[in-house]
């Protein structure tokens, strides 16, 4: 079946770089999102990338493509406090209809 | 545009009555999801919507949750009788069925029953 997993928990200091990482199932997945969520905010589409790229880059955002080994990280370059969220990976799943399925997130604790 | 729209932002009632909640989607948008995040059970998919047509509704945790989408700009999702563990946050995402297909949330209702 679908799943989505990501680590639950990083920390890192302000100005270093942050690396969060996720793993997926479905080898059939035509998208992958990054989304970050803020306390008491809803989920903020960050990137997304398509299957048959390796990397997309956004500013301070990297997102890493890995198809063999269905991996997928979210690299955040000169990470600064207002960077500290949750952090949720997830892959449109089959059917259509644009379901996502979700990973757990990965909350982001940045430090001076 | 202004995204997706949620109400109430926050709800607090007392168990047994009856919840409901509401969202505009993006306009243009053509299909709707409903999501309820605890810290126990993280983010879960309760029901989604296309074209105004129930497609899933698998996640829809018992009979007592319910959930419309009479036209494109608006949908409810009703709980009755509600319970204490029913205190959440609820989200509704839209999404527009094209090449991307990525959903845009709303900022969520946060439903607490005492």
């Amino acid at each position: 079946g679908e799943d989505v997993e990501q680590s639950l928990f990083l920390s890192v200091r302000e100005g270093d770089s942050s690396v969060i990482n996720c793993t997926y199932t479905d080898s059939s997945s035509t998208y992958l999102y990054w989304y970050k969520q803020e306390p008491g905010a809803g989920l903020q589409l960050l990137t997304y990338i398509f299957s048959n790229m390796d990397m997309k880059q956004d500013q301070r955002l990297t997102v890493l493509l890995n198809k063999k080994d269905k991996h997928l990280s979210l690299r955040i370059a000169d990470t600064q406090t207002g960077d500290s969220a949750i952090y949720f990976c997830a892959e449109r799943g089959a059917g259509g209809y644009n379901k996502l399925i979700f990973g757990a997130g990965t909350r982001l604790a940045v430090h001076p | 545009d202004a995204g997706v729209i949620q109400s109430p932002r926050h709800e607090v009632t007392e168990m047994g009555q009856e919840v409901t909640l509401r969202c505009k989607p993006i306009s243009g948008h053509n299909s709707l999801f409903w999501y309820r995040q605890t810290m126990m059970r993280g983010l879960e998919l309760l029901i989604y919507f296309n074209n105004n047509v129930p497609i899933d509704d698998s996640g829809m945790p018992e009979d007592r949750f319910s959930a419309k989408m009479p036209n494109a700009s608006f949908s409810t999702l009703k709980i009755q009788p509600s319970e204490p563990r029913d205190s959440a946050v609820y989200f509704c995402a839209s999404s527009l069925i094209l090449a991307g297909g990525e959903q845009y949330f709303g900022p969520g209702t946060r439903l607490t029953v005492t």
